[in-house]
């Protein structure tokens, strides 16, 4: 069974001061590790498609990252604006064309001046 | 502006009850799904259709139903044999012709409380 864990469940940092959100994960394949944000009371926003360890993506202040066993979102310099919850999700192959995606519980992440 | 409608917002339901919620796409999207989010949980797959007429089971498909008469819409129905209904409810889809391992796209989510 696909299986995905984030660390922390919880984060909050000072305007500015960066950090690392930690997403472990476990499927008989990776077929692709996606990354994605939700405001409080909405649908959630995607962000990054990572297909294989090493691969990197950057957008804005923030930056995924692969191994094979976890994926990373590095946030530098964040803004309060950033604050949200952000989700990891994994597809593994097998899944046939359904495209179904395992979940993490996500890292809620506050960022204060 | 292409994207993913849910309605209503928010969505009170009696014991006993059955609802529905509407999902409507216009982005030509073959490929929808339901979702429901706990408090603390992640998104667990409910139903989730590939093409007109057809749909499959999730993870937890007990107590709901799907339909897929048209390309652009996949209501849920949450029966009264769904013990547990109140959660948020969202709505996906992914487009036509690309890789089944795209990203999938996300509506604004629909509240629905049990009274």
């Amino acid at each position: 069974e696909d299986q995905v864990t984030q660390s922390p469940e919880a984060l909050r940092l000072q305007e500015g001061e960066s950090s690392s959100l930690n997403c472990s994960y476990t499927v008989s394949g990776l077929r692709g590790l996606f990354w994605y944000r939700q405001d409080p009371g909405k649908g959630p926003e995607f962000l990054f498609t990572l297909y294989s360890a090493g691969e990197e993506k950057e957008k804005e202040r923030l930056k995924a990252t692969l191994t094979k066993k976890e994926s990373f979102l590095h946030i530098t310099a964040p803004k309060p604006e950033d604050s949200a919850t952000y989700l990891c999700a994994v597809q593994a192959w097998g899944s046939g064309t359904a495209s179904k995606l395992t979940f993490g519980t996500g890292t809620r992440l506050q960022v204060t001046l | 502006d292409g994207g993913i409608t849910q309605s209503p917002k928010y969505l009170f339901r009696k014991e006993g009850q059955n609802v529905t919620l509407s999902c409507e796409q216009n982005l030509n999207h073959d490929a929808m799904y339901w979702y429901r989010q706990d408090p603390g949980q992640g998104l667990r797959l409910i139903y989730y259709s590939q093409i007109v007429n057809d749909f499959q089971k999730g993870d937890i498909a007990e107590g709901y139903s799907v339909s897929r008469e048209k390309k652009e819409s996949f209501p849920l129905t949450v029966t009264s044999a769904q013990k547990n209904p109140t959660a948020f409810y969202l709505c996906a889809s992914i487009g036509s012709g690309t890789h089944s391992y795209n990203e999938q796209f996300f509506g604004p989510g629909t509240r629905l409380t049990v009274l």
